[in-house]
């Protein structure tokens, strides 16, 4: 079955450094991945989206990178500042024609 | 409206009644989504629902569960005989069609409470 990990632990870093959070997945070679926010209490945010033929891409301090050899979505958060922290969650379409989502990345950026 | 819409926003129920969640789309949006997301955990996919299409109801974790939409407005997610594992939020989500190179947009959620 389908099966996406994205890192385990919460990730705390210091206002101003880079976030790197990372989404990988097994099973499947989805055409697209998608990253969302999650503040506590509310339903996720749309950040990215970054299709299969695309290496990179970039929205203001945020970047997404996307390996298919690898299996390997890297979702950036540069400069970050104390508002970046959430959780994050990678997306894909799997077998079946469902959507899967990670259980997502809790980032805290410490000012 | 502006963003997808949720009722109740919070739900405290007793094992064994019947819940039902409401949730309204953004209008012109054909897909429709209900996932649940327990403490801690990620979004575990329930159904959806594509314009007049059958719905996909693969997610449905037991006969317990079920869901309407009635053409491409309100969809209601039926929970009977809740039991306390059914504690969860429970997320609705629409976009224009029903593909990942759309955008999702939820709804703030329903948290409901099975005591």
């Amino acid at each position: 079955s389908q099966k996406i990990e994205q890192n385990s632990e919460a990730l705390n870093i210091q206002e101003g450094k880079t976030a790197t959070l990372t989404c990988n997945y097994t099973n499947y070679s989805p055409a697209y991945l998608q990253w969302y926010r999650q503040d506590p209490g509310r339903g996720p945010v749309f950040l990215l989206l970054i299709r299969e033929n695309e290496k990179e891409k970039r929205k203001e301090r945020l970047k997404v990178t996307f390996d298919t050899t690898l299996k390997q979505s890297l979702f950036h958060i540069t400069a970050s500042q104390p508002a970046d922290s959430a959780t994050y969650l990678c997306a894909l379409e799997g077998t079946g024609n469902q959507f899967y989502f990670g259980t997502g990345t809790s980032l805290t950026v410490i000012p | 409206g502006a963003g997808v819409s949720q009722s109740p926003s919070n739900k405290v129920t007793e094992k064994g009644k019947d819940v039902e969640l409401r949730c309204d789309p953004i209008s012109g949006h054909t897909a429709l989504y209900w996932y649940r997301q327990r403490l801690g955990q990620g979004l575990e996919f329930l159904i959806y629902f594509q314009g007049n299409s059958a719905p996909d109801k693969s997610g449905l974790p037991s006969d317990r569960f079920s869901a309407e939409r009635t053409g491409e407005s309100v969809s209601t997610l039926t929970i009977q005989r809740t039991q306390q594992e059914d504690s969860a939020v429970y997320l609705c989500a629409s976009s224009r069609t029903r593909t990942l190179r759309e955008t999702q947009y939820f709804g703030p959620g329903t948290r409901l409470l099975v005591l």
